[in-house]
């Protein structure tokens, strides 16, 4: 079956780094990916998505290219902000009934 | 904007009691989805339904049951809550979409707690 794996985290970095969270995916056939974001007592909210192949998606300064060829879609910012702290989940959907795969979540805290 | 609202951010029950936690989302969409989500857990699928009174169990069904009498409307059922339920509770929708799989929209949750 489908499955995505992220990176563990939790994740610290000092305002102004350079963010990588990594996230792979297995599923068969051409399958949507997102990256949701939640924020301290919210539900999530969808960050960014890519349809197929080489799309790049990008969305407040955040970005993940859908590479088939390594079944992967890394999300990156260049410069991170204090109000970036939250748990990001890397998803897939494959079906059109609309279900989708999540990964496990990664804690990001972003220090002054 | 889609609007996916859960009738209460925080709950507490009491053992054994029967829970009803309510979500109604706003856009049309055929599709919603019970998550609940634990410290290193990630999100877990506990009931999903396609349509107005059907239903389909997810990952984690067992204790739990639901309803979806109306097309926006999907509830969630601790038929005899247990300690073991406190959890934060998450309700999600979606349009089925043509081609490109859709993302889904999420309410903020629901934190219960079962005493």
């Amino acid at each position: 079956g489908d499955s995505v794996t992220q990176m563990e985290g939790p994740v610290t970095l000092s305002e102004e780094a350079f963010l990588t969270i990594n996230c792979t995916y297995t599923a068969t056939g051409y399958p949507s990916l997102f990256w949701y974001v939640q924020y301290p007592g919210e539900g999530l909210q969808l960050l960014l998505k890519a349809t197929k192949a080489d799309d790049k998606g990008s969305n407040k300064g955040f970005e993940a290219t859908y590479r088939k060829e390594t079944t992967s879609f890394h999300l990156e910012k260049g410069s991170v902000q204090v109000s970036d702290s939250a748990v990001y989940f890397c998803a897939l959907g494959n079906t059109n009934a609309g279900k989708s795969t999540f990964g496990d979540g990664t804690t990001l805290t972003v220090k002054p | 904007d889609v609007k996916v609202t859960q009738s209460s951010r925080y709950l507490v029950k009491r053992t054994g009691e029967k829970v009803f936690l309510e979500c109604v989302q706003d856009m049309d969409h055929e599709n919603m989805f019970w998550y609940r989500q634990d410290p290193g857990l990630g999100l877990r699928l506990i009931y999903f339904s396609y349509d107005v009174k059907m239903k389909e169990k997810g990952d984690i069904p067992e204790g739990y049951s639901v309803s979806r009498e109306k097309k926006e409307r999907f509830s969630l059922i601790l038929e005899s809550a247990s300690t073991n339920q406190t959890s934060m509770y998450l309700c999600a929708s979606t349009s089925p979409g043509t081609g490109a799989r859709q993302p889904q929209h999420f309410g903020d949750g629901t934190r219960l707690s079962i005493l």
